[in-house]
């Protein structure tokens, strides 16, 4: 247990669908990361929030929209996904952006959209 | 072309010494890491290395580094069944950006 945890740990959606992923962290860190990892690709950083405001947004397609009601939540909100968006979604928590803070993650929400 | 790259696949002996290799190509990176993913797992921090060390030892895992050649290795010493996972090299880029590399799946065998 690295103390971030993720709902739900599976999802299937249609493309029409709108669904939503939360991240939750026990360890009182101030910043949030989603992250998504394809097969065999390097992991992608999508977004990042310190203190609920978001600071990047890694030229991430509209159809993801995050939100960070307070430090301790993250959400992912999902609408009209493409089947090419099927995979699993890291979530990462630190306690600030600066110095050798550490990335702890969460164990992932494996996504299939059909 | 990737920032991080790894070999995709490594197999080992059980009781054997396991080492993954990864190099990349920023020179300003100021901490590199390694993380373990397991199936159906999320990634967990195994051990970092500031730039400014050459090696670093935590039980079985040794850390080297090679500022000059931008290459970093993790050695696993008397490699478990319990090792076998997905091994990602990492390097920090500025304050908090992570550029990973694809991910090394080692299987040990008994």
């Amino acid at each position: 247990e690295t103390g971030v945890t993720q709902t739900p740990r599976h999802l299937v959606m249609g493309m029409t669908n709108k669904k939503s992923l939360k991240c939750e962290q026990h360890l009182g860190h101030n910043a949030m990361y989603w992250y998504k990892q394809s097969a065999k690709k390097p992991l992608e950083l999508m977004f990042v929030y310190n203190f609920k405001e978001q600071t990047e947004n890694n030229s991430v397609p509209s159809r993801f929209s995050p939100e960070c009601p307070n430090s301790s939540h993250l959400f992912l909100h999902l609408h009209t996904l493409q089947p090419e968006d099927s995979a699993l979604y890291l979530c990462a928590s630190s306690q600030d952006l600066q110095g050798q803070e550490t990335q702890y993650f969460g164990p992932g929400t494996r996504l299939l959209v059909l | 072309g990737e920032d991080v790259e790894q070999s995709l696949f490594l197999s080992v002996r059980e009781g054997d010494s396991s080492v993954i290799n990864c190099t990349y190509t920023d020179s300003s990176s100021t901490y590199l890491y390694w993380y373990k993913q397991e199936p159906g797992a999320g990634l967990q921090l195994l051990t970092y290395i500031f730039s400014n060390m050459d090696m670093k030892q935590d039980q079985r895992l040794t850390v080297l580094l090679n500022k000059k050649d931008k290459h970093l290795s993790l050695r696993i010493a008397d490699t478990q069944t319990g090792d076998s996972a997905i091994y990602f090299c990492a390097e920090r880029l500025g304050d908090y950006k992570l550029s990973f590399g694809a991910g090394t799946t080692v299987t040990v065998r008994a």
